[in-house]
C-alpha cells in the first residue's frame, strides 16, 4: 500500500525560508494528485493553506507557496514567523473517490 | 458564512458505538460532499471517508470499511459518522470537512471536532 510520506520535523529561523515535502513510498506526485497542505495547531481544526499544488487558500498569506519539486510536492514559507511553528499536513487525492494524508511535519520556528 | 457545527464530546465504553453530528449552514448542502477525518491523541490526520451530500454515495478507507457508516439528513443538513466496536485505540477527535466544488478535491471547511473518548 502507497504511503504518503512527510519528514516528521523541521526547524526555521524567524525570518528564514523553509520547504516542506510531500511524496509517495511507490511513484512520484504530480499535479494529478491535487495536493494540498493544511496547518494545525494544538487543540484547533486544520487550516486550509494550498490546494491544486499551488493555489493560495482564501486569507493566506502569499509567504506560503506550493509546487511540484521533483517527485514530491511541496510547500514554500518565505519569511517564516512565530505563529507558523504548526504541523503541517500534506493530502493527497488517489483517485476513485479516495484520500490520504501525509504523516504531518512539525516545524519549528527558532 | 459557512459553518460546520459539530456534536460534543462523547465519552463510551469499548465495544460501544458512538455517532457524531455536523450539522451544515451557510451553503446548499446537496451540493457539496463532506469528509470525516481522524485524530488520535499527538497523532496525524487519517481521511476516513465521505458522503455525497447530493444521493447519500459513500465512499469509505479500507481501514474503517465495515465499521463506519456515513449517512445524512437532507431536511437537517446534517450528516452524521456512526462507528462501531469501539476500542480505547478508536479514542480520537473526529473532524468534518466540505469539499470544495469542482475538481480540486481538497477541503475548504472543517468542524470544529468531536472528542470521543473510549473507556472501560
Amino acid at each position: 500500500q502507497t504511503v504518503v510520506t512527510q519528514e516528521p520535523s523541521f526547524s526555521v529561523s524567524p525570518g528564514g525560508t523553509v520547504t516542506l515535502t510531500c511524496g509517495l513510498t511507490s511513484g512520484s506526485v504530480s499535479t494529478t494528485y491535487y495536493s494540498s497542505w493544511y496547518q494545525q495547531t494544538p487543540g484547533q481544526a486544520p487550516r486550509t493553506l494550498i490546494y491544486n499544488t499551488n493555489a493560495r487558500s482564501s486569507g493566506v498569506p502569499d509567504r506560503f507557496s506550493g509546487s511540484i519539486l521533483g517527485n514530491k510536492a511541496a510547500l514554500t514559507i518565505t519569511g517564516a514567523q512565530a505563529d507558523d511553528e504548526s504541523v503541517y499536513y500534506c493530502m493527497l487525492y488517489m483517485g476513485g473517490d479516495l484520500w490520504v494524508f501525509g504523516g504531518g511535519t512539525k516545524l519549528t520556528v527558532l | 458564512q459557512v459553518q460546520l457545527v459539530q456534536s460534543g464530546a462523547e465519552v463510551k465504553k469499548p465495544g460501544a458505538s458512538v455517532k457524531v453530528s455536523c450539522k451544515a449552514s451557510g451553503y446548499t448542502f446537496s451540493t457539496y460532499a463532506i469528509h470525516w477525518v481522524r485524530q488520535a491523541p499527538g497523532q496525524r490526520l487519517e481521511w476516513m471517508g465521505l458522503i455525497n451530500a447530493a444521493n447519500g454515495n459513500t465512499r469509505h478507507s479500507q481501514k474503517f470499511q465495515g465499521r463506519v457508516t456515513i449517512t445524512r439528513d437532507t431536511s437537517a443538513t446534517t450528516v452524521y459518522m456512526e462507528m462501531s466496536s469501539l476500542k480505547s485505540e478508536d479514542t480520537a477527535v473526529f473532524y468534518c470537512a466540505r469539499e470544495t466544488r469542482g475538481s480540486y478535491r481538497y477541503f475548504d471547511y472543517w468542524g470544529q471536532g468531536a472528542l470521543v473518548t473510549v473507556s472501560s
